[in-house]
């Protein structure tokens, strides 16, 4: 089935640690995005990808770093420089061009202990 | 830049009342608007969008309403039943320096009482 895959699904880790999250689509999308939910604050906009090897500052960006080396896959890097990194982390797809439907993951829950 | 609100953020209806969660957006240019669902421990889903050049949309149970001189736009759901307990997400395209992405509001969860 085509979708998009998000790992790990729940994640733990010390302060001052770097973690990946991983993104996977085999829906063919061009456009691949990173949001982050926090309870009551919607979903706020990391980073995205219109195209391989592209990618553009979302609304939240700092202490963030992402890849877009193939186009099936958007790797997000919570670095130690992001001072509040506990959050849902959504990974999303779309077609570029018109903005349209943005097909989302089952997200990954991230804990700094 | 563009700014979305949502209200109201909670609702709780009686099964088999209507549910209407209202949207404000501040861009003009915004030609775009969805809504999707959320339910917990889960990615969002798109139930139902409109685009600017049109005022209404229907599919089955649940309409989106849009008003572009008001710069709101509404998701009505008729006849709730249980399962349509969940965050809601309202957004609105933003057109960014040649790239399009969607601003979301903060969400409203919905809570129908059997």
């Amino acid at each position: 089935d085509g979708g998009i895959t998000q790992s790990p699904k729940y994640l733990f880790r010390k302060e001052g640690q770097n973690v990946t999250l991983s993104c996977e689509q085999n829906l063919n999308h061009d456009a691949m995005y990173w949001y982050r939910q926090d309870p009551g604050q919607g979903l706020r906009l990391i980073y995205y990808s219109q195209i391989v090897n592209d990618f553009q500052k979302g609304d939240i960006a700092e202490g963030y770093s992402v890849s877009r080396e193939k186009k099936e896959s958007f790797p997000l890097t919570v670095t130690s420089a992001q001072k509040n990194p506990t959050a849902f982390y959504l990974c999303a797809s779309s077609m570029p061009g018109v903005t349209g439907e943005l097909f989302f993951g089952e997200g990954s829950r991230l804990t700094v202990l | 830049g563009e700014n979305v609100e949502q209200h109201p953020s909670t609702l709780s209806v009686q099964e088999g009342d209507s549910a209407v969660i209202k949207c404000t957006y501040s861009d003009s240019a915004s030609n775009y608007f969805p809504w999707y669902k959320q339910e917990l421990g889960k990615g969002p889903q798109l139930i139902i969008d409109i685009r600017s050049n049109v005022g209404e949309k229907k599919d089955q149970r649940i309409a989106v309403t849009l008003n572009k001189t008001a710069k709101h736009f509404s998701l009505h759901i008729t006849e709730t039943q249980p399962e349509d307990s969940a965050v809601y997400f309202c957004a609105a395209s933003i057109w960014d320096y040649g790239n399009n992405r969607l601003a979301f509001g903060k969400g409203n969860q919905v809570v129908v009482i059997p």
